[in-house]
């Protein structure tokens, strides 16, 4: 089957790390992604793995992918105000070309 | 430049009317995407385009939906009777191999 998962919230203050989790259900998934939607905006590619890796780090994002457990996170370290957003995470499954988007977890960084 | 430009940004309809939404996606790839995210909610897969024929949809793409790229540049999403339900913002991806980019997003409101 074909399903993202994602909690809905989190709320980290400003400077502190952010941790965001995504479960998903195709072990057969040739890459996963995340994306950035900011308020009336659209969808901003952020970061992307490749299933064969475990890791994944672009600046200030980091990205883990533990394939066993069909298990992403992104990691934001330093998180800034203009974090705030909400964060999707998507799977291409392997018999389709296709994404499938989580639910989105807003992220909300407090001053 | 943006690489995949949307037209109109909001289109407001009356229920029953025909729309069509534009995406022109600057490049030549092969896979286009229309994507629907009903407000509040998760980016659904609605169709995907390859080499100008349909090549996956939906539950949501009925006999109402229908996309073409007429002229080898624009691709369109056109839905002949709107309801009420389909307001909503409607994303135009293309496909990069490996990163999908998301035009702006035309939000359609059916009154």
């Amino acid at each position: 089957g074909e399903d993202v998962e994602q909690s809905l919230f989190l709320s980290v203050r400003e400077g502190d790390s952010s941790v965001i989790n995504c479960t998903y259900t195709d072990s057969s998934s040739t890459y996963l992604y995340w994306y950035k939607q900011e308020p009336g905006a659209g969808l901003q590619l952020l970061t992307y793995i490749f299933s064969n890796m475990d890791m994944k780090q672009d600046q200030r994002l980091t990205v883990l992918l533990n394939k066993k457990d069909k298990h992403l996170s992104l990691r934001i370290a330093d998180t800034q105000t203009g974090d705030s957003a909400i964060y999707f995470c998507a799977e291409v499954p392997g018999s389709s070309y296709k994404l499938i988007f989580g639910s989105g977890t807003r992220l909300l960084v407090r001053p | 430049e943006p690489e995949v430009t949307q037209t109109p940004s909001h289109q407001v309809t009356q229920m029953g009317q025909e729309v069509i939404l534009r995406c022109v996606p600057i490049s030549n790839h092969l896979y286009f995407y229309w994507y629907r995210q009903i407000l509040g909610q998760k980016v659904e897969f609605l169709v995907s385009f390859y080499n100008n024929e349909i090549s996956e949809k939906s539950e949501i793409f009925d006999d109402q939906f229908s996309v073409e790229r007429p002229d080898g540049s624009n691709f369109t999403l056109k839905i002949r009777s709107t309801k009420l339900e389909d307001s909503a913002m409607y994303f135009c991806a293309r496909e990069g191999q490996p990163s999908y980019t998301f035009g702006s997003g035309t939000r359609l409101t059916v009154v």
